[in-house]
């Protein structure tokens, strides 16, 4: 009955390579998001995507491509990976302009 | 540009005394505050939150406090037990705008 779920847990990488984050959420909610939470520690938000819409981009580098197949599930596809990628990244969702979000697991991405 | 701002990386409590975690931030516009506990490598649950219009909002052992006129936050948790101990991450949001900054999290461990 997991809520917020991610696939990999766990993500060792070369650099140069093209890697895919799952997610996907059971609680109905019609918002998603990706954070990154770097190496120091903090978690800022990437992309928001609200009724497989992008609402959120911040200033991420195009070689992060958020895709929304439909409202339950929000991937992360990043190409061209780079040592800096190296992070954990949490999926979260939430009811539209309900400010609680519930996050995943986190995925760590490890870039060598 | 660190809009909220957790400036005690760690604390350590005694179980059953109180811990206090603390918060500022510097966007006036900023309604709605948050906050959320997180345990080695799982993702952040939601604890307690409360909106601009109020002062305090409690929820079993914790306790929110907001000063609006000092821009500061703080969560209160009495008594502590052991299975408080987690990073407790303090998040602001403006108008619903489904984005959530995040402080950089206070490491609080509670002693047996």
């Amino acid at each position: 009955d997991t809520a917020v779920s991610q696939t990999p847990k766990y993500l060792v990488t070369q650099m140069g390579n093209d890697k895919s984050i799952k997610c996907e959420q059971n609680l109905g909610h019609d918002t998603m998001y990706w954070y990154k939470q770097d190496s120091k520690k903090f978690l800022k938000i990437m992309f928001s995507y609200n009724n497989k819409e992008l609402i959120i981009n911040e200033t991420v580098p195009n070689r992060f491509s958020p895709k929304s197949p439909d409202k339950a599930h929000l991937n992360l596809h990043i190409n061209s990976l780079e040592l800096g990628d190296s992070a954990v990244y949490f999926c979260a969702s939430s009811q539209a302009r309900v400010t609680v979000q519930f996050f995943g697991p986190g995925t760590r991405l490890t870039v060598l | 540009d660190q809009q909220v701002k957790q400036n005690s990386p760690s604390l350590s409590v005694q179980e059953g005394r109180i811990s206090i975690l603390n918060c500022d931030y510097t966007n006036s516009m900023f309604d709605y505050f948050l906050w959320y506990k997180k345990y080695p490598a799982e993702g952040p649950t939601f604890l307690i939150s409360i909106s601009s219009i109020k002062d305090k909002n409690e929820d079993g052992r914790f306790t929110v406090f907001l000063n609006k006129s000092a821009k500061h936050l703080s969560l209160h948790i009495v008594p502590s037990q052991p299975g408080d101990s987690a990073v407790y991450f303090c998040a602001a949001n403006r108008g619903s705008n489904y984005k959530l900054t995040f402080g950089k999290g206070t490491l609080l461990t509670v002693n047996p």
